[in-house]
């Protein structure tokens, strides 16, 4: 059964740090991992989609790396600034399950001024 | 191109009630997803639509939940009768039919609490 973990499960920096998101997963058996942002009491918004042949992706200040043999992904978010508060979340889409997602709790980020 | 629409964007009823949200995904997208986020954990699947057929309804609770996808494209989910527990965000997701490596596109989800 695929399980999906992120660490931390809060974090708070202040404005400008470069910081990392981890996600980790137990089963190498999937499409894709996407990063989702979400804003208090919103959707789901999508930030970047790795392919399971991919390492990275990246936009703006962002990039997100997969290593499907340990199961890890990472999300780096450069020069943070408060408007990236919100909740991280990532997900895996498995194979032979009607390619559903499998989600983390999410990490909830703070970005002080 | 449209996002995926939801409505209403927040609902409060009391327990044992009855409540339905409703979905358009995007245009030309065959599969629907609905997903159920209490607060404070990831979103869990409900239940997948290939068209109008059901494809994964294994976490549905089917006594009290139901969810139909006429014409395949609108859907509706419903719960009759709610409980304390049913409070949490539904969330309604499409992608593209045939295409796992295409992401998903959520809508801004329905809000709702029971008390």
């Amino acid at each position: 059964k695929q399980e999906v973990t992120q660490i931390p499960a809060a974090l708070s920096v202040p404005e400008g740090e470069n910081l990392v998101l981890n996600c980790s997963f137990t089963d190498s058996a999937i499409y894709n991992l996407q990063w989702f942002r979400q804003d208090p009491g919103k959707g789901l918004t999508s930030l970047l989609l790795i392919q399971s042949s991919q390492r990275e992706q990246t936009s703006g200040r962002l990039n997100a790396s997969l290593d499907k043999s340990s199961g890890r992904s990472t999300l780096y978010i450069a020069a943070s600034q408060p408007g990236d508060s919100a909740t991280y979340l990532c997900a895996v889409r498995i194979y032979n399950q009607g390619g559903k997602l499998i989600f983390g709790q999410g990490t909830e980020l703070s970005v002080k001024p | 191109e449209a996002g995926v629409a939801q409505s209403p964007r927040y609902k409060i009823i009391e327990k044992r009630q009855s409540v339905a949200f409703w979905c358009n995904p995007i245009s030309g997208h065959a599969t629907l997803y609905w997903y159920q986020q209490i607060l404070g954990q990831g979103p869990k699947l409900l239940i997948q639509f290939q068209n109008n057929g059901v494809v994964d309804d294994s976490q549905l609770p089917k006594d009290r939940f139901s969810a139909e996808r006429l014409k395949g494209v609108d859907s509706t989910l419903k719960i009759q009768p709610a409980k304390l527990e049913d409070s949490a965000v539904y969330l309604c997701a499409s992608s593209l039919e045939g295409q796992p490596s295409y992401g998903y596109t959520f809508g801004s989800g329905t809000r709702l609490t029971v008390v």
